[in-house]
């Protein structure tokens, strides 16, 4: 059981937009950055968005983020079939002391 | 361009000693950056295991904590795993990550993300 709840897939078909969101509480989410991340089958995971809604050097700005109260989206428009993976979020939790992960969401691109 | 490359047995017998080193390249231990360890049990979701600050620091996580031990060898530009009397349940592929944290003035968390991966490391636990 994650601490941050995501759902475990989505899907959509390419060129479209799809959202995967990320639901924690006041101890984590409401109250710190999140990050998502991007893992294909037997690869270690990508950072695709770190405070709430910044890209890294790299990230195509068809990947974006957003957060209100105590929960988080990750965006992803004009969907390619590379963009097929699991997508995962993370913050920190401070009943917890420490980083804490989503469950993970399975994207499909159909 | 900083790269991490874990390194260790990929198999450990149930009651042993779990023992995994991360290479450092593109980046200095003895700097003022943060280092963490992840595992992913097959099928499952990312579990952070622990952190080790710039001033050899750690901090883990509480339901790992008894049998973590990390370490960091700033002359080799490398820092280690330990976990003990491992069970089938710490069978995971194991990466270890640059980690970006800010603090408050307080030194209170406000971000805390993982920039640079490892390839990651498949550990069975296997009599």
């Amino acid at each position: 059981q994650s601490v941050l709840t995501q759902p475990p897939s989505a899907s959509g078909a390419p060129g479209q937009r799809v959202t995967i969101s990320c639901s924690g509480s006041s101890s984590n989410v409401g109250g710190h950055a999140v990050s998502w991340y991007q893992q294909s089958p037997g690869t270690a995971p990508r950072l695709l968005i770190y405070n709430d809604n910044q890209r890294p050097s790299g990230v195509p700005d068809r990947f974006s983020g957003s957060k209100s109260g105590t929960s988080a989206s990750l965006a992803i428009s004009g969907l390619q079939s590379d963009d097929e993976a699991d997508y995962c979020c993370a913050t920190w939790d401070v009943t917890l002391n420490g980083p804490v992960f989503g469950g993970g969401t399975k994207l499909t691109v159909l | 361009q900083v790269q991490l490359q874990e390194s260790g047995p990929g198999l450990v017998k149930p009651s042993e000693t779990l023992s995994l080193t991360c290479n450092v390249s593109g980046s200095s231990l003895a700097g003022d950056d943060y280092w963490g360890w992840i595992r992913q049990p097959p099928g499952k979701g990312l579990e952070w295991i622990g952190s080790i600050y710039p001033t050899g620091t750690t901090f883990y996580n509480s339901s790992l904590q008894s049998r973590v031990t990390m370490s960091m060898d700033t002359s080799k530009n490398q820092f280690s795993l330990r976990l003990t009397s491992v069970t089938a349940r710490d069978t995971a592929v194991y990466y270890c990550a640059k980690t970006e944290p800010s603090f408050t003035a307080s030194g209170v968390v406000v971000s805390y993300y993982f920039h640079y991966w490892g390839r990651g490391t498949l550990v069975t636990v296997s009599s």
